[in-house]
């Protein structure tokens, strides 16, 4: 199994620019996440999935959309790119009755410039 | 909601060192509780995790923690810490609210371990 996978590693975006960070699973988890890491700030949740079809906010969604067409595949769209969005962004992925636990891509760092 | 506080941002420590990283988490319900080790560059990797049963857990390289429901904390040990532990820590708490299952993680802590 390859686990969580994210694409692309890096990006560099310009301002108002819009890009799409893939992720994919193959553990056959309904629930899928998307975090963003800022230097001492932990990770904060962008979105989740609890499966194909449905998805929900989570603690910074705005400037940010995904949707969930698969069980395999949780895309996030960055419509109009901000300074603000410069990040780096973690997949995850959970069972339920997996007790929690989530299981985390190797993210991408995007910088918007 | 859940909360999480690890109470240092940064821990320095020499090689073979004893080390604790502190985690307090919100609430007294019935939760799971992690540590998650972050090596530069890359994702995170579970290091251990606290469902039930026995308060002290082990996990993975030689670290463990001690669930203290009383004080609702969770912190971090390593007995003898060598320079490949430098890393981020991040300490996580099970969330069910709204019948969603989601992970709240602290502000992480910084370990470097020096020769």
């Amino acid at each position: 199994n390859a686990g969580v996978t994210q694409t692309p590693k890096f990006r560099i975006l310009k301002i108002g620019q819009s890009m799409t960070l893939q992720c994919t699973q193959d553990m056959n988890h309904n629930y899928m996440y998307w975090y963003r890491q800022d230097p001492g700030m932990g990770l904060k949740l962008i979105y989740y999935s609890v499966g194909a079809g449905i998805t929900d906010k989570g603690e910074v969604p705005n400037g940010y959309n995904v949707s969930r067409s698969t069980t395999e595949d949780f895309p996030l769209r960055l419509e109009l790119a901000a300074p603000s969005q410069t990040s780096v962004y973690f997949c995850a992925s959970f069972r339920t009755g997996g007790f929690g636990e989530q299981y985390f891509g190797p993210g991408t760092r995007l910088t918007v410039t | 909601a859940q909360s999480v506080t690890q109470l240092d941002s940064q821990v320095p420590v020499f090689e073979e060192a004893p080390v604790e990283l502190r985690c307090n988490y919100s609430s007294s319900v019935s939760v799971y509780l992690f540590w998650y080790v972050q090596y530069p560059n890359q994702g995170l990797q579970l290091l251990l995790k606290y469902l039930s049963g026995s308060t002290l857990v082990k996990g993975i390289n030689g670290f463990e923690a001690e669930f203290n429901k009383s004080q609702t904390s969770f912190h971090l040990r390593k007995p003898s810490v060598h320079i490949s532990d430098t890393a981020e820590y991040f300490c996580a708490v099970s969330d069910k609210e709204g019948g969603s299952e989601k992970l709240v993680f602290g502000k992480g802590t910084k370990l470097t371990v020096n020769p």
